[in-house]
């Protein structure tokens, strides 16, 4: 059972730029939610999608936008790359719409620069 | 407001007990959390507790919480050198809410 997979690994843009990263979430799992690791910080939360729908969302410029697809998968989209978007993106999936401790696995992030 | 602290670095020696401590803000929070992240990885899931509980054993794992003073600390028994890592508190209140990760502590294991 392949749990929560993301791509691409790495990634090095420019400023600018616009950047799609992609996240499969869990076997039986309909929820995701995507996050935001700068070097050295915690994890900052962007938005959840849940149902296809944008159910929740951090304090984050319309810069960043999301889609779910049917199958559950999930895109997140940065436009206008600036140098402090430079960090690791983290995907979440549960199942339900539900973050609980016991249900929601991270997979291992996608690193992003930006020159 | 949501706000999670931690220290930001503890050094012990390998069979010592580590305890890492983590300080929240917000009084709604129903559940707390430990993970894991070691380098260049994702994020481990080490043990969580429901905030009407005082304490939760897990192993080498223990999670106190003082829900007065808004404080959890994760101790670990018999620390190990592949305990090193970062760990993070977070917190997340009921239902689908998101997670509320603090900065983080560096702990590192020496032989």
């Amino acid at each position: 059972d392949a749990g929560v997979t993301q791509s691409p690994t790495h990634l090095i843009k420019t400023r600018g730029q616009q950047v799609t990263l992609r996240c499969s979430p869990k076997s039986g799992h309909d929820t995701v939610s995507w996050y935001q690791q700068a070097l050295g910080q915690g994890p900052q939360f962007i938005f959840q999608y849940y149902e296809e729908e944008e159910r929740q969302r951090g304090n984050f410029p319309d810069r960043f936008s999301g889609h779910q697809f049917p199958n559950y998968s999930s895109e997140l989209n940065v436009n206008a790359l600036l140098l402090g978007d430079s960090a690791l993106y983290l995907c979440a999936s549960s199942f339900g719409g539900r973050v609980r401790a016991d249900t929601q696995y991270f997979g291992p992030g996608t690193r992003l620069t930006v020159l | 407001g949501e706000d999670v602290e931690q220290s930001l670095f503890l050094s012990v020696r390998e069979g010592d007990s580590s305890v890492i401590n983590c300080t929240y803000t917000d009084s709604s929070s129903t559940y707390l959390y430990w993970y894991k992240q070691e380098p260049g990885a994702g994020l481990q899931l080490l043990t969580y507790i429901f905030s009407n509980m005082d304490m939760k054993q897990d192993q080498r794992l223990t999670v106190l919480l003082n829900k007065k003073d808004k404080h959890l600390s994760l101790r670990i028994a018999d620390t190990q050198t592949g305990d090193s890592a970062i760990y993070f508190c977070a917190e997340s209140q009921q239902g689908f809410q998101k997670l509320v990760f603090g900065t983080g502590t560096r702990l590192l294991v020496s032989p």
